[in-house]
């Protein structure tokens, strides 16, 4: 199996909070992680990658400041939405790949909603 | 800049037929190929995965894959309204800095009505 842990689901909170999401591959070890963000209808959008020990490399266009990524080990992966504001609601979903050419495992999501 | 186009939904097909998903990828030196199942306001959910031209079956799902014409397919045989869901063709990126990520088309909506 391949299965990926995704921690809250759901989260609604005040304008200017900060809010956690974290990933767990639970039975394998995950080279790379691997972050989306996902609005109503429309396509996955990769945010960035992520590999244990170094930076995220994020997709252009995403705010590395406002979109803290760590990834302290090959099983845990960390998304930090910094100050969220309204237009940052959305549906945020982790990955995790056991290698070059694997398929990406996804956890099952987090709704954010700022109010 | 990589592509996949699927073919444009939606799709609706009656239960107990086959579902035909079509897909085309441009980057010529990708390898692994994924579909990928999303239900409505859920995670993609993947259902196959092909490395190597011709057929990969697993129940009622069959891969097909062919490198020369870069072209992907996914059939589904005797499909069940639970099958009702979004289609994602993935094709991985063999490149440099962008190594191991995967590029997704649109999708295809796919309605099996009973």
């Amino acid at each position: 199996g391949a299965v990926v842990s995704q921690h809250p689901s759901r989260v609604i909170c005040k304008s200017g909070t900060s809010v956690k999401i974290e990933c767990r591959s639970l039975d394998f070890q995950a080279t790379t992680m691997f972050w989306y963000r996902q609005f109503p209808k429309q396509s996955l959008m990769l945010m960035a990658t992520s590999n244990e020990g170094s930076k995220a490399t994020y997709e252009q266009g995403v705010e590395k400041d406002k979109f803290l990524i760590n990834h302290a080990s090959l099983t845990l992966s960390t998304l930090t939405v910094t100050s969220a504001h309204p237009e940052d609601s959305s549906f945020y979903i982790c990955s995790a790949s056991r290698g070059v050419n694997q398929p990406q495992h996804f956890g099952d999501g987090t709704r954010l909603s700022i109010l | 800049q990589k592509e996949v186009e699927q073919n444009s939904g939606p799709l609706s097909v009656p239960e107990g037929a086959i579902a035909s998903l079509n897909c085309t990828y441009s980057d010529r030196v990708s390898q692994s190929f994924f579909w990928y199942r999303q239900y409505s306001g859920k995670s993609p959910e993947l259902i196959m995965s092909i490395y190597s031209n011709g057929d990969k079956e697993d129940g009622r799902f069959t891969a097909q894959l062919n490198k020369a014409s870069q072209y992907v397919s996914l059939l589904i045989r005797d499909s069940q309204p639970s099958d009702s869901a979004t289609y994602l063709c993935a094709v991985t990126s063999d490149r440099g800095s962008t190594l191991g990520r995967l590029y997704f088309g649109r999708g295809t909506q796919l309605t099996v009505w009973p």
